[in-house]
Formats: structure tokens, sequence, C-alpha cells
């Protein structure tokens, strides 16, 4: 059981390149995130879904796309990166249920834009 | 969500019980508090969660006021590999109209000291 996968783990850019980092998940669950953590900071949300097709922003949305065409899988691209995307981000997912569920998270892909 | 008011840090013996305190004054009848950890870089971790009664489960126990205004996130017997970021996080239940969002703060470093 692999639980979040995300694809690649490191990353180094050139300003003005593009990029698609990609979230997995086996376990079948409807929501799904991504963070940006910068050093010293607490994890910002970037996009989350709550189901197969839908997309919706979070605090820090600019710069960033992303789809979700299949449940099990979370796309965030970067059209145009810039330095200040330089960041660890973070993907989850986790199910909905109102007795409360808990979030899963990946490993992390350090991305830094030169 | 509601925000939540961590200590930015604390330190604790080994062995001992670690509590760390968490304000949510603002919190709404239907939002839950929910407690992770992250250990150095790498992905949240969750550890425990409720709504307004005290739980435990085999990491720790979640401590809630009556009034649900703060909480208290206790590990009995604190070891080197529990110090981590601890992040309290109060989210919505399910049905509103931010249903999914998970939203982080700064959380509190807490440090384990043999």
């Amino acid at each position: 059981n692999a639980g979040v996968t995300q694809t690649p783990k490191f990353r180094v850019l050139k300003t003005g390149q593009s990029m698609t980092l990609l979230c997995a998940q086996d376990m079948n669950h409807e929501y799904m995130y991504w963070y940006r953590q910068d050093p010293g900071m607490g994890l910002r949300l970037i996009h989350y879904s709550v189901g197969e097709g839908t997309t919706a922003k979070g605090e820090v949305p600019d710069g960033y796309n992303v789809s979700r065409l299949k449940k099990q899988n979370f796309l965030l691209g970067l059209e145009s990166a810039a330095p200040s995307q330089t960041s660890v981000y973070f993907c989850a997912s986790r199910e909905p249920g109102r007795g409360g569920r808990k979030a899963f998270f990946g490993q992390g892909t350090r991305l830094t834009v030169v | 969500d509601a925000k939540t008011t961590q200590p930015t840090s604390m330190d604790c013996a080994e062995g001992r019980a670690a509590n760390l305190p968490c304000n949510h004054s603002t919190i709404s009848g239907n939002e839950y508090v929910y407690w992770y950890r992250q250990i150095h870089s790498q992905g949240p971790q969750y550890i425990i969660h409720g709504l307004k009664n005290n739980e435990t489960n085999e990491m720790a126990s979640l401590i809630i006021t009556e009034d649900r205004k703060s909480s208290t996130l206790i590990l009995p017997h604190a070891t080197l590999r529990d110090t981590a970021v601890y992040y309290c996080i109060v989210r919505v239940g399910e049905g509103s109209s931010n249903t999914g969002k998970l939203i982080f703060g700064q959380g509190t470093t807490l440090q384990v000291k043999p």
C-alpha cells in the first residue's frame, strides 16, 4: 500500500520553464490537496479538489494550475516558473465524512527555480 | 475555518509528558480540532482529532475544553523521536461551503531533550 506518492522528488527549473508535479493516491480518496511550504513556515494551501473533475482555489493559487481528470491523480502545473515558486510541495488526500477524516500526505517535492 | 493560535516553540524532557496548547476561540459548533506533526522536512503526519469529547489513541490524547475555545495535545511519554513541528487545525465538518479545506497555521516546534 503506497499511500500518497509524489513525482518527482527533486527538480531544478530555470525561470520561465514549465513543469507538472504528479500526485497519485491508491486509497480511493475523494479529496486531494496541493500545499507549498517555504523555509521556516507552515503549509499553505494552493489548490484542492473534492472529487474527480473538480478543483478549487486555496490560499495561494496564483501561478499554478491543477487538474483532476482521474480520481487517483491530482496534477499541479507551473506554466512559467519563477524563483518565488522555489519551495517544497506536498500533496495530500483524504476521505470526506461527517465524523472527521484524517489526511495522508506525500513525502514532498523539492523544487528550485533558478 | 477558525483561526488557531499556538506557542512558537516548547521544550520537553525525554520521558515526561508534553502538553501542547492551542487556542481556537472562534471555533464553530461543527468544526473539528485536528493535530498533525511534521518531523524534519517530511510530509505531515496525522495524530488525532476530536469534536467536543476528549480523545485518546496510541499516539496521544486530546483534551478539548467544555467551551471548545481551546485544546491541549498530550504526548504521555515524549521521546527524542517526538521532536517535530505540531500543527493544530480547526476544520469545518462536511456539508458547508468550505468542505474539504485543511488550513495549516505556523505550528509549535517541540524540542524533546535528553
